[in-house]
Parts: structure tokens; C-alpha cells; sequence
């Protein structure tokens, strides 16, 4: 079965730093990946998505992450962060036992929290 | 295009009794999908909905139902309502049922049973 582990539950960082959220999936398939941003009292918004190819993954908002499939991560990054970057960061897998569904396995969520 | 849009956005029920969500797909998409969550448990699947016909289903108890209608809205209902179903009601649109597409999810519906 398919998991994904957030290894962080909030990440304090101050605006302009870089910021790394980190997350370890676990899979005997190949898989599908995802993060998703949720802003308070907010559905969730798609930020990038992995699905093949090249390895760095460029997102909205000036964030990008690296699918490793030697250490099953898929970390997300941003070099300067912004005070509206405060918000809750999913991570997601596919549920590639089959194709033919949309379902994700969500990780716990890590809070990024901006400090000025 | 109009987002997806959920509705009612907040629901006080009461131990015992039922609820009916509902969620409007981005037009054009067809296929729907509910998701439950809670601070302890986090982001769960419920189900998925594609052409009326449910897709796929997670492990939660059969007091959790669902439907989509020809027009792509789709509906949860939980019967004999317990406090543990208090969470944040999630439901994402995407044009088809498929592993590679992106999900467009509304502002939820947040459900407080007491």
C-alpha cells in the first residue's frame, strides 16, 4: 500500500529564506506526485505536480521540487519565501493501482509559518 | 470558469442525525471526488465519482454515501450522525477520472456535529 510521510509538522522561517518541506512516499509502483497549498478556510490549490520526465519539477509561486526515487523523496523548495506563503503544504501521491482514478493519499500536512 | 463550488459552507447537526453535501463541479469536468478532513486523521478519500457511476471508494462505514447527477453535481450524505464526523468536507473536479489529472478542489463544507 501506498504512504506518504511529512516529516515536518510546522517549519518557522523568516521572510526572504529559503525554505525545504520535506516528504518520503512509499510505493512498490511507479507513481504520481503532488503538492498542494491550502490557505486558511481555503480548498486545497494545486502548486506542481510530478508525473514523468525531468526530475525538477518547477510550481506555481516560485516553488520547484526534486523527485528522487532512490531515497522515495519529493521535497518542495522555494530560495525566498513571502509572508502570503503562510499556509498548510500537502504532500500526494497517485493511487497507482489503477489508472483510471483520481484518488491521492494525502500526507499530514506541514504548516509553513513566514515570520516578518 | 466558475471554481468548484461547495455548498452549504458551514453545518451544525446534531448526534443521530443525517447530512446532505453538495458539490458543483468546474464546467466541464466530469469527474468528482470527496475528501474528509480532520486534524487528527488528515486528508482522507472518501469516494470518487466519474459518468454517475462511483469510481472508487475508501474505508470509511457504509453511513457514508454518495451520488453524482447527469449534470456532474454531485452529493454526500452521512446518516445517524456521530461526533467524530466533525471535519472539513473536501470535493475535487477534474475533466476525467485519471491518475495524471489535476484536481481542483472547492472551499469545503465544515460539518460540527454536537
Amino acid at each position: 500500500a501506498q504512504s506518504v510521510t511529512q516529516l515536518d509538522s510546522q517549519v518557522p522561517v523568516f521572510e526572504e529564506a529559503p525554505v525545504e518541506l520535506r516528504c518520503n512516499y512509499s510505493s512498490s509502483v511507479s507513481v504520481y506526485l503532488f503538492w498542494y497549498v491550502q490557505y486558511p478556510n481555503q480548498g486545497l490549490q494545486l502548486l506542481l505536480k510530478y508525473l514523468s520526465g525531468s526530475t525538477l519539477v518547477k510550481g506555481i509561486n516560485g516553488f520547484e521540487a526534486e523527485f528522487n526515487k532512490s531515497q522515495t523523496s519529493f521535497h518542495l523548495r522555494k530560495p525566498s519565501v513571502h509572508i502570503s506563503d503562510t499556509a498548510e503544504y500537502f504532500c500526494a501521491v497517485s493511487d497507482s493501482s489503477s489508472s483510471n482514478t483520481g484518488k491521492l493519499i494525502f500526507g499530514q500536512g506541514t504548516t509553513l509559518q513566514v515570520k516578518p | 470558469k466558475a471554481g468548484v463550488t461547495q455548498t452549504p459552507r458551514y453545518l451544525i447537526k446534531t448526534r443521530g442525525q443525517q447530512v446532505t453535501l453538495s458539490c458543483s463541479p468546474i464546467s466541464g469536468h466530469r469527474s468528482v471526488s470527496w475528501y474528509q478532513q480532520t486534524p487528527g486523521q488528515g486528508l482522507q478519500f472518501l469516494f470518487e465519482y466519474f459518468s454517475e457511476t462511483q469510481r472508487n471508494k475508501g474505508n470509511f462505514p457504509g453511513r457514508f454515501s454518495g451520488r453524482q447527477f447527469s449534470n456532474s453535481r454531485s452529493e454526500m450524505n452521512v446518516s445517524t450522525l456521530e461526533l467524530g464526523d466533525s471535519a472539513l468536507y473536501l470535493c475535487a473536479s477534474s475533466p476525467r477520472t485519471s491518475v495524471i489529472e489535476t484536481q481542483y478542489f472547492g472551499p469545503g463544507t465544515r460539518l460540527l456535529v454536537l
